[in-house]
């Protein structure tokens, strides 16, 4: 399944297949990104991130692409399980600055 | 501690009350951010500090609003003459370096003002 971020802010999928979530960010300067899950009633848990001077960077069943050109991020979970389950967050960072900016998020719902 | 901890978990506060909320950081770690998070939206940065500087605090939307961070490890976000529009969950954030790196985040504090 694939969700376009602000436009689709859900997304369900069945378990065992991949997830993408897409995020567009705002801020040409950034170079710092991360995604981050949040379950309900907890903080934000990261995930992975990614550095500018990357356009791809793989963890455990998840892997995030950072296309510069058009200030697009992608979260791709592999075989998804019913613990991932949330709302997934990209942040972005510039090293100018303190603050990550959030994007609006999407929840992503696991059918067994 | 293991992790971020923030207290309490959960306030309810008359309009116009004061409150204060308490985060305690990683121990060790330099940088600390608080967050204001509406119902369904993202995270929304309110300061950061680095040790006891408080570095930035453009996002704290009034003057109502005032974080402390004195002896570089506990913090406090005071928010003053509360109103319902402040109603969210409070999220504390610390990292080891200075701003840039990994963010751990505690679990917040849901305030709600009635």
């Amino acid at each position: 399944g694939e969700s376009v971020g602000l436009h689709l802010p859900t997304l369900s999928v069945q378990e065992g297949d991949n997830s993408i979530i897409n995020c567009a960010y705002s801020n040409s300067a950034s170079d710092y990104f991360i995604w981050y899950k949040q379950e309900s009633g907890k903080g934000p848990q990261f995930i992975i991130d990614i550095r500018s001077n990357m356009d791809k960077r793989q963890g455990q069943r998840v892997t995030v692409l950072l296309n510069k050109t058009v200030k697009h991020l992608s979260l791709q979970i592999a075989a998804t399980q019913p613990g991932d389950s949330a709302v997934y967050f990209c942040a972005e960072n510039s090293n100018t600055g303190n603050q990550f900016y959030f994007g609006t998020g999407t929840s992503l719902t696991v059918i067994p | 501690g293991a992790g971020v901890s923030q207290s309490p978990r959960y306030k309810v506060a008359k309009r116009g009350q004061d409150v204060a909320l308490r985060c305690d950081p990683i121990s060790g770690h330099v940088s600390l951010f608080w967050y204001q998070q509406a119902l369904g939206q993202g995270p929304e940065f309110l300061t950061y500090f680095q040790n006891e500087a408080q570095l930035d605090k453009s996002g704290l939307p009034s003057d109502r609003f005032f974080a402390e961070r004195p002896e570089g490890s506990v913090s406090t976000l005071k928010i003053q003459r509360t109103q319902q529009e402040d109603s969210a969950v409070y999220l504390c954030a610390s990292s080891l370096f200075a701003a840039g790196g990994e963010q751990f985040f505690g679990p917040g504090t849901r305030l709600t003002v009635l």
